[in-house]
């Protein structure tokens, strides 16, 4: 159980193109999803925080404005990259959460994003 | 603000050793710690989650301990195999962040020679 599905897993656009990658609870509602990104070599970054229903909270240092998120349904967040660059090309990993506190995030298979 | 470390950044041992993965938090307030291993390029897979009211998880040859008054947790490798090659990361989650957000470590870069 406890399965979360990321989509795509892999993709290559030219600059200046939006990317929508999704993140799907399967098997039960996630009360908060989250969204990271990862550099080469590096640990995960936390992007922003999102709560089915509300409006998304994000990390500093972070723009709203590019990376948009939707979490419409309580099995379902999308992460927006709008109007990508080539310093936005990385590897994004969602997780998703049900209930609070102690539970445990489950995570995606996490998405690698190429922009030429 | 809760900060969380681990030694070694990487770590090279024969196939068959035992070893022991180290992770420290700043913070004791925690709800819960959990590791992770991630495979170049792929996503995470959890291994263990501790509640801070557990001393120990097992789980086949993984045994993660957790001594939250110390801040200090580890992971314990049996009979390590090279397919246990990967990085290992722990990550905490703190009771004073309303998000309830995890706090990452670096990770443990594990590689096990044939």
């Amino acid at each position: 159980g406890a399965v979360v599905s990321q989509h795509p897993s892999w993709v290559i656009c030219k600059s200046g193109t939006s990317v929508k990658i999704e993140c799907r609870s399967l098997d039960f509602q996630a009360t908060t999803m989250f969204w990271y990104r990862q550099f080469p070599k590096q640990s995960l970054m936390l992007m922003a925080t999102s709560n089915e229903g509300s409006k998304a909270t994000y990390e500093q240092g972070v723009e709203k404005d590019k990376f948009l998120i939707n979490h419409a349904s309580l099995t379902l967040s999308t992460l927006t990259v709008t109007s990508a660059h080539p310093e936005d090309s990385s590897f994004y990993i969602c997780s998703a959460e049900q209930g609070w506190g102690n539970q445990p995030q489950h995570f995606g298979d996490g998405t690698r994003l190429s922009i030429l | 603000k809760q900060e969380v470390t681990q030694i070694p950044a990487a770590l090279s041992v024969p196939e068959g050793e035992n070893l022991v993965l180290n992770c420290s938090f700043t913070d004791s307030a925690i709800y819960n710690l959990q590791w992770f291993r991630q495979d170049p390029g792929k996503g995470l897979t959890s291994l263990l989650l501790i509640q801070s009211s557990q001393r120990e998880q097992t789980s086949g040859r993984l045994n993660a301990s957790l001594d939250k008054s110390s801040g200090r947790s580890t992971l314990y490798i049996a009979a390590s195999q090279p397919g246990d090659s990967a990085t290992y990361l722990c990550a905490v989650k703190g009771t004073r962040d309303s998000n309830y957000q995890l706090i990452w470590g670096a990770g443990t870069k594990l590689i096990i020679k044939p």
